[in-house]
C-alpha cells in the first residue's frame, strides 16, 4: 500500500497562473517532506522541503503548505511559467529519516501551456 | 564535475551479462544511496550507505551487488538480470543518512533483453 500519494497524475495550467500540486501520506510518523522536479534524461532535482514543526515554506515562486491532521500537502507555483513543466514528486520520511528512506509519490506530470 | 555523475547513461544488456553501474559524487557527502524507478511506480529505495558501510537493504534481489569503496563512489554490479529489470536506476546522496536533502544524479536507463 502507498505511503505517499499523489492522485493526479497530470495537470495542466495556463502560463502566469497558479499550479497547485497535491499530495496526501498515511504515515503519521513522517516528519519531513520534500518536493522534487524532474525533467526528461535527468535525474529528479530537490525543489523545496518541509519540516513538519512548520506549516509553510516559501522560495520565490514556490510554496510548500503543510496539513499535519489531513495528512496533507501541496506544492503552489506562483505564476507559473513554461520552464516549470516537468514531473514533480513528493517524497516524505519519517522517524528521524535515520535510515535515509525517502517514500516517493508517483509523480504528478505538470503542463505549463504559453 | 560537480554534483552527482551517473554512468554509463544508457545500457542495454542480456540476461547472461555483468555489468556495472557507476556513481561518484562531489558534494562532500557521507550517505549514497541507490534507487529504482520503474514505470508508473513511485522510485524505490534499494540501498543505503552511510561512510561506506550499508545500512539498508531493501529486499533487494542479490542479482543486484553494491559496492562502495569510498564516500565518493558507489556501484550497482549486475549479474543474471531478467527483462522486469529495466528501468532507471538513480543514484543520490546527502550529507548523512538521516534526515536530510538527497542530490540525484540523471540516472542510468537499463534495457534488459
Amino acid at each position: 500500500d502507498q505511503q505517499v500519494k499523489q492522485n493526479s497524475p497530470s495537470l495542466s495550467v495556463q502560463e502566469g497562473r497558479i499550479s497547485i500540486l497535491n499530495c496526501d501520506y498515511t504515515n503519521s510518523m513522517f516528519d519531513y517532506f520534500l518536493w522534487y522536479k524532474k525533467y526528461p534524461a535527468e535525474g529528479p532535482t530537490f525543489l523545496i522541503s518541509i519540516s513538519s514543526i512548520k506549516d509553510k515554506n516559501e522560495d520565490g515562486r514556490f510554496t510548500v503548505f503543510l496539513n499535519k491532521s489531513a495528512k496533507h500537502l501541496s506544492l503552489h507555483i506562483v505564476p507559473s511559467q513554461p520552464g516549470d513543466s516537468a514531473v514533480y514528486f513528493c517524497a516524505a520520511s519519517g522517524d528521524g529519516g535515520s535510515q535515509g528512506n525517502l517514500i516517493f509519490g508517483k509523480g504528478t506530470k505538470l503542463s505549463v501551456k504559453p | 564535475e560537480t554534483g552527482v555523475t551517473q554512468t554509463p547513461r544508457h545500457l542495454v544488456m542480456g540476461m547472461t551479462n555483468k555489468k556495472s553501474l557507476k556513481c561518484e559524487q562531489h558534494l562532500g557527502h557521507n550517505a549514497m544511496y541507490w534507487y529504482k524507478q520503474s514505470a508508473k511506480k513511485p522510485l524505490e529505495l534499494m540501498f543505503v550507505y552511510n561512510f561506506k558501510e550499508q545500512t539498508e537493504n531493501n529486499s533487494v534481489p542479490s542479482r543486484f551487488s553494491p559496492e562502495c569503496p569510498n564516500s565518493s563512489h558507489l556501484f550497482l554490479h549486475l549479474h543474471t538480470l531478467q527483462p522486469e529489470d529495466s528501468a532507471l536506476y538513480l543514484c543520490a546522496s546527502s550529507p548523512s543518512h538521516t534526515q536530510e536533502t538527497q542530490y540525484f544524479g540523471p540516472g542510468t536507463r537499463l534495457l534488459v533483453l
